[in-house]
């Protein structure tokens, strides 16, 4: 069972421009949740999505951030117009069923901007 | 809110010296408890948890026990590794529903010298 994948690993963007980051979880699993991992700050969680629902996005900025998670496919997690202050490692976390607390989590997009 | 406090770091230990990292948290009702580790360049990975009060949760020689009466967490092991050098995350999550987000500590960096 493949574990979280995340794509690309790194991505570059210079200011204005949009990233898109993107999360397969674990085979079966239809929770994911995205944190954002600041330089020299700890992790911050950002959305909680299950198939085709945002159950709770109090963590993700207002503007410019947004996520989905389409009934086929994966979840991404979009950021437009970037700015410096987006640089960040985000990760994206899988988790099985309903009320279950153990998360699984992919290796993370570096996203620098220039 | 549910919030969690670890020791700062970082931590420099010789090869087979104890590691004791502190960790507190504040929340209503029972959280589950974890530690989880993230290595040089790497996504995070599940260390240990813990689910109710007294509960000893323990893997690759770590172990940390749930403190109810002084709301702690801390991670322990008696002999630790050069392979052991890594941030480690203290982090909760509330049981009520099916949002089980994560709440984090800032993360205790550990260097282990030979």
């Amino acid at each position: 069972n493949a574990g979280v994948m995340q794509n690309p690993r790194h991505l570059v963007r210079r200011r204005g421009q949009e990233a898109r980051l993107r999360c397969s979880p674990m085979k079966g699993h239809s929770h994911v949740y995205w944190y954002r991992q600041l330089p020299e700050e700890g992790l911050k969680f950002m959305v909680y999505l299950q198939k085709e629902n945002i159950i709770d996005e109090s963590g993700m900025p207002k503007e410019r951030f947004s996520a989905e998670f389409p009934k086929e496919g994966p979840s991404i997690l979009r950021i437009q117009q970037v700015v410096r202050g987006d640089s960040a490692a985000y990760f994206c976390a899988s988790s099985p069923t309903v009320g279950t607390d153990t998360q699984y989590f992919g290796p993370g997009t570096r996203l620098t901007v220039l | 809110g549910n919030s969690v406090t670890q020791m700062e770091g970082p931590v420099t230990l010789s090869e087979e010296a104890f590691l004791t990292i502190n960790c507190t948290y504040t929340a209503t009702g029972y959280p589950s408890l974890f530690w989880y580790v993230q290595y040089p360049g790497e996504g995070l990975q599940l260390l240990l948890k813990a689910t109710k009060a007294d509960d000893k949760g323990s893997n690759k020689g770590f172990e940390a026990t749930y403190r109810k009466e002084t709301t702690s967490f801390h991670l322990e092991k008696g002999s630790v590794q050069v392979s052991d050098s890594a941030v480690y995350f203290c982090a909760l999550s509330g049981n009520a529903g099916n949002n089980r987000k994560l709440i984090w500590g800032l993360g205790t960096s550990l260097a282990v010298n030979p």
